[in-house]
């Protein structure tokens, strides 16, 4: 079975820290993701990564960054936190299969963070 | 803008009835659509996909129609049953460049099965 580990289940954080959320897959995938959910908003995709120490933004890359050093492991890094970055943060990743992507993105647990 | 859109937050439906639970979508470069459940404080799991290149995917109890001319597709669960309550999000697949996939989802569906 594919598993994608993240770090923290439950994370709770002062205003202005640096924030590392990690993920780690068993499956040697090439994609890997980060998305938050918040209520009636869905999954926003933040930083997706296509192969080792690359990497491309989604649709709300601000107040975040990612590193991708190894290509088991993506992280997310919230470089000053903030209240509104309180949210559940899920990490996916997803073998490239060529044209069409014919596969599922697999995803972690996921980290609640709290911003106080 | 929303590339991927699930017009219904919520459903309600009766155990052993169909529930149908539907996607729209305006880019026409996505080639791949999945359907995921989700519960409460976990990961969301993968249900059932469609390629592009198909109208129909049929997995037991879930069945995925995909009507490309109106950009839309529709996840039935028939019977549905108590355990299936949970979020549910369609999510669509586009080359974003080289072999870069992105996924997309919308904002997901509360589907509620009544015993």
């Amino acid at each position: 079975d594919v598993k994608v580990t993240q770090s923290s289940r439950y994370l709770v954080k002062r205003t202005g820290e640096k924030v590392f959320l990690e993920c780690v897959q068993d499956m040697d995938h090439e994609n890997m993701f980060w998305y938050r959910q918040d209520p009636g908003l869905g999954l926003r995709l933040i930083y997706f990564s296509y192969d080792v120490k690359m990497k491309e933004k989604g649709d709300i890359p601000e107040g975040y960054s990612v590193s991708r050093e190894k290509k088991e492991r993506f992280s997310l890094i919230l470089e000053s936190a903030s209240t509104n970055q309180t949210s559940m943060y899920l990490c996916a990743s997803r073998t490239y299969s060529g044209s069409p992507a014919n596969t599922e993105a697999f995803f972690g647990q996921g980290t609640r963070l709290t911003v106080v | 803008d929303q590339q991927v859109k699930q017009n219904s937050p919520s459903l309600s439906v009766q155990e052993g009835r169909i529930s149908i639970l539907n996607c729209d979508y305006t880019n026409s470069m996505f080639d791949y659509f999945l359907w995921y459940k989700k519960y409460p404080a976990e990961g969301p799991t993968f249900l059932i996909s469609i390629s592009s290149i198909k109208d129909k995917n049929e997995d037991g109890r879930f069945t995925v129609f995909l009507n490309k001319s109106a950009k839309h597709l529709s996840l039935h669960i028939v019977p549905s049953q108590p355990g299936d309550s949970a979020v549910y999000f369609c999510a669509a697949s586009a080359r974003s460049g080289g072999s870069n996939y992105k996924l997309t989802f919308g904002k997901g569906t509360l589907l509620t099965v009544n015993p």
